[in-house]
């Protein structure tokens, strides 16, 4: 089946720096990524969409200086978080699907823990 | 360590009749267990959630699941299907703690038959 990889998987920073996460489909072309984040005992919060060579369509209250994306490639997508701080700390995952494909696939996520 | 097993990448029912998409997890601590919904083109939403409290957590749309420890399963049900119900219905495990770690289950696609 088709394989999502995230990278990395845990990540520990100091306030105040940049982290980036990426986000590859190994075996397809992923049009649309999808970036969410996860608060404890809630469920899955959408941050944004991004479609391959366009720019990432962010939900309301998601602040896009801050969590910026990147779709440069069918492949590879990004996410870096800027000027991190404590409250940013959180589990993000990120999903995929091709142009054909209904189906998401998931990436293992990663584990952000600002100091 | 965590992970969920969906047991049937397609279930077809017909409309009208009962529905159930099978999950089994596993986790090394007290998880919290949540099922989301997929329809074409569109993003996830969630149906439901357990967290501790109630073992039979009812959801959106008629759909509900049962936290059963001792089968380690989380199976979603409902009674009659609807022809909107057609769609793909992802299992998710989390783990307590303040960053939570997800682990998504690979999917069930469910089809309605009129």
């Amino acid at each position: 089946g088709a394989v999502v990889s995230q990278h990395p998987s845990r990540v520990i920073c100091k306030s105040g720096t940049s982290v980036k996460i990426e986000c590859r489909s190994l075996d397809f072309q992923a049009t649309t990524m999808f970036w969410y984040r996860q608060f404890p005992k809630q469920s899955l919060m959408l941050m944004a969409t991004s479609n391959e060579g366009s720019k990432a369509t962010y939900e309301q209250g998601v602040e896009k200086d801050k969590f910026l994306i990147n779709h440069a490639s069918l492949t590879l997508s990004t996410l870096t978080v800027t000027s991190a701080h404590p409250e940013d700390s959180s589990f993000y995952i990120c999903s995929a699907k091709g142009d054909s494909a209904e189906k998401l696939f998931f990436g293992s996520g990663t584990q952000l823990s600002v100091l | 360590a965590q992970s969920v097993t969906q047991l049937d990448s397609h279930v077809s029912v017909s409309e009208g009749t009962p529905v159930l998409l099978r999950c089994n997890y596993s986790s090394s601590y007290s998880p919290s267990l949540f099922w989301y919904v997929q329809h074409p083109n569109k993003g996830l939403q969630l149906l439901l959630k357990y967290t501790s409290a109630a073992t039979l957590v009812k959801g959106i749309n008629g759909f509900e699941a049962e936290f059963k420890k001792s089968e380690t399963s989380f199976h979603l049900t409902k009674p009659s299907a609807h022809m909107s119900d057609a769609a793909e219905y992802f299992c998710v495990v989390s783990a307590p703690g303040l960053y939570q770690k997800v682990t998504f289950g690979t999917g069930t696609k469910l089809q309605v038959i009129p």
